[in-house]
């Protein structure tokens, strides 16, 4: 079962606008990670945010935590086509969770 | 790019075979993860290995089982094949386990068809 949803499933926006993808989750957690992957390729990680942090800072990506309803937000800003991908949140839960639990995504297209 | 590399990159198995898929993590990094993707979905958890132990197991027959090393390369094996199996099967290795998972580093995938 997948813990994480995000928000929209898809996005299309032109180059230099901003995109704003949201996540939310069920049940508490130790940790949230955003990722990328192109192409139905490799993911790449771009940010951890702790239970215990509400925003943090990456480049052009900004992410902000909100444990009480239990939902996470990724702002890319000035859009690029380069940041074409699908993105994923990904939970960790409390106590010793081994696993990443992914959402189903939200596939982000910028054109230039 | 990640050091973790992945092989093969494709492959096409029918049903009720057997499959081996391989995973070098990166240097340093002694805990590896695999996940399936089936398209359109998020990555699921298959299970974690740390120092040659299993360290955690998601929701799989046990017909898939792995494998880590020594040197900490890692094998995912699948017995008696199903069409569902058709996926974008990840590995990951992470520098630490036996607490709570942090940056998990990926590698390109192996993409599995059955027919």
């Amino acid at each position: 079962s997948q813990q994480g949803e995000e928000d929209p499933q898809a996005l299309s926006i032109q180059e230099g606008e901003n995109a704003t993808m949201n996540c939310s989750y069920k049940t508490s957690i130790n940790n949230l990670q955003w990722y990328r992957q192109n192409s139905g390729r490799g993911l790449v990680h771009l940010i951890l945010i702790r239970s215990n942090e509400r925003e943090k800072h990456s480049g052009r990506l900004r992410v902000t935590l909100d444990t009480s309803k239990k939902s996470s937000s990724l702002l890319i800003t000035a859009s690029r086509a380069a940041d074409t991908a699908s993105y994923f949140c990904a939970t960790v839960l409390n106590q010793a969770g081994t696993a990443l639990i992914f959402g189903k995504g939200t596939t982000l297209s910028v054109s230039s | 790019e990640t050091g973790v590399t992945q092989s093969p990159t494709h492959l096409i198995k029918t049903r009720g075979q057997q499959v081996t898929l391989r995973c070098s993590s990166q240097s340093g990094h002694n805990t590896v993860s695999w996940y399936q993707q089936a398209l359109g979905q998020g990555p699921q958890f298959i299970f974690q290995y740390y120092r040659e132990e299993e360290n955690g197991r998601g929701n799989f027959p046990p017909r898939f089982s792995g494998l880590q090393f020594p040197n900490y390369s890692s094998e995912l094996n699948v017995n008696a094949l199903e069409l569902d199996d058709s996926a974008l099967y990840l590995c990951a290795s992470s520098p630490v386990a036996g607490g709570v998972q942090e940056t998990q580093y990926f590698g390109p995938g192996t993409r599995l068809l059955v027919l």
